[in-house]
């Protein structure tokens, strides 16, 4: 079975500083992982996905992913955040060729202080 | 095109009784799952739909319930509500069941169970 773990649960930083929120996942076959933000009162909102390919995966605000099979990670990084970064993001997997459900990791908060 | 549409946004009921919730994919999304969440558990899988019928479930006792309509609108149940009900309820549509396609997910029922 799949299982991801969110390494941090909270995770501040200084508006424009660089952030990395860690992302780990156990599966013996291949998977497709995702990464999502919440914002206060709101649903979860696809941020990026990797399916094959490039390990290196482009998202939607600025933010980037890198698959590392070896290490089983799917760390998220940005830059250079905004306070409107602030939200908490959600790391999830599935099994590659399967219709089985997404599985997502705790969520990590992201605190960007001005 | 519109996104996922859950109603009501917010719900106060009383132990014991029962509630339903209402969920509206995106048009052309075949695929309807929910997910429950809470501060302690986080996100967890109630269940998945797709043409009627229930092809995933989570572990959950049988108060929870739910069904898919013709239009691939979905609702969901519970019924003898118990505190621990209170929770943020997704819902999250998909084109279909490939593995790689991403959940689109609504703002959520907020249910508060007193």
């Amino acid at each position: 079975a799949q299982s991801v773990t969110q390494l941090d649960s909270q995770v501040p930083v200084f508006e424009e500083a660089p952030v990395e929120l860690r992302c780990n996942y156990s599966s013996s076959v291949s998977v497709y992982l995702f990464w999502y933000v919440q914002y206060p009162n709101q649903g979860l909102q696809l941020l990026l996905k990797y399916l094959s390919g490039s390990t290196l995966v482009k998202g939607i605000n600025g933010f980037e992913a890198e698959f590392n099979k070896s290490q089983t990670s799917f760390h998220l990084r940005k830059p250079s955040v905004h306070i409107s970064d602030t939200a908490e993001y959600f790391c999830a997997v599935r099994r590659g060729g399967s219709q089985g459900n997404l599985i997502f990791g705790k969520g990590t908060k992201l605190s960007v202080k001005p | 095109k519109a996104g996922v549409t859950q109603t009501p946004r917010y719900l106060i009921k009383t132990r014991g009784q029962q509630v339903t919730l209402s969920c509206s994919p995106i048009s052309g999304h075949r695929s309807v799952s929910w997910y429950q969440q809470t501060p302690g558990q986080g996100l967890q899988f109630l269940f998945e739909y797709f043409s009627e019928t229930q092809r995933n479930k989570g572990n959950f006792p049988g108060r929870f319930s739910g069904r898919q309509f013709s239009n691939s609108r979905s609702e969901m149940n519970v019924s003898t509500l118990e505190l621990g009900d209170s929770a943020l309820y997704l819902c999250a549509s998909s084109l279909d069941r490939v593995s790689n396609s991403p959940l689109h997910f609504g703002n959520g029922t907020r249910l508060t169970v007193t």
